[in-house]
């Protein structure tokens, strides 16, 4: 079976600090990959989706950037974290058929920038 | 430009009555439309889907309706049962969009016991 993993679970970063989070997924291969963010109290926001090593797409202009250096891992980074990066990190695969429409989530990471 | 809305923002119910949760949306290329479940600090899970073709879907005690003309979508729970307490997220998708999902801003539900 397939299963998503996200690390780490919880951050407390400065402001200006750099950031890196991890997504990898199991049990399946050639996934679309997808980075989501959930403000406090607001509905998810697609931030880049991937369907495929190197091959990223952002879908809002902002301070972070993602990167697929293999299959099944997929980074959310910063070189310098703002105030308004706080809030609820999701990564999420799907399969690659065109019926596979439905997203699975990981357990999230919970960045907060003082 | 939201596509997707979820205009109840909560929703409190006594166990044992139906949910209903709606959502609008506003582009008519969306083919497919699912329902996610949130507990806090977790991520969301996947509920119930229908594509545009249909009108209803049925899985255990849940139900999505879909009304295309009225670019509508809900979802029943019944019965709602204490564990149900949750924010629900509407998502819809486009095929010729690459099947990336819009989500709603999500509903609370509260069931009381």
């Amino acid at each position: 079976s397939q299963t998503i993993h996200q690390w780490p679970a919880t951050l407390v970063q400065p402001v200006g600090s750099p950031l890196s989070l991890e997504c990898t997924v199991e049990g399946t291969s050639n996934p679309n990959l997808y980075w989501y963010r959930q403000a406090a109290g607001r509905g998810l926001q697609l931030l880049f989706y991937s369907v495929g090593i190197g091959q990223i797409s952002s879908e809002v202009p902002q301070n972070l950037s993602a990167s697929r250096p293999q299959d099944r891992q997929f980074i959310l980074s910063s070189k310098k974290l703002l105030l308004s990066d706080s809030g609820f990190y999701l990564c999420a695969w799907s399969g690659t058929k065109w019926q596979s429409n439905e997203q699975f989530f990981g357990p999230g990471t919970r960045l907060t920038v003082l | 430009d939201q596509q997707v809305k979820q205009n109840s923002p909560s929703l409190s119910v006594q166990e044992g009555r139906i949910s209903i949760l709606n959502c609008d949306y506003t582009n008519s290329m969306f083919d497919y439309f699912l329902w996610y479940k949130k507990y806090p600090a977790e991520g969301p899970t996947f509920l119930i889907s229908i594509s545009s073709i249909k009108d209803k879907n049925e899985d255990g005690r849940f139900t999505v309706f879909l009304n295309k003309s009225a670019k509508h979508l809900s979802l029943h729970i019944v019965p709602s049962q204490p564990g149900d307490s949750a924010v629900y997220f509407c998502a819809a998708s486009a095929m010729a969009a690459g099947n990336k999902l819009t989500f709603g801003g999500g509903t609370r539900v509260l069931v009381k016991p």
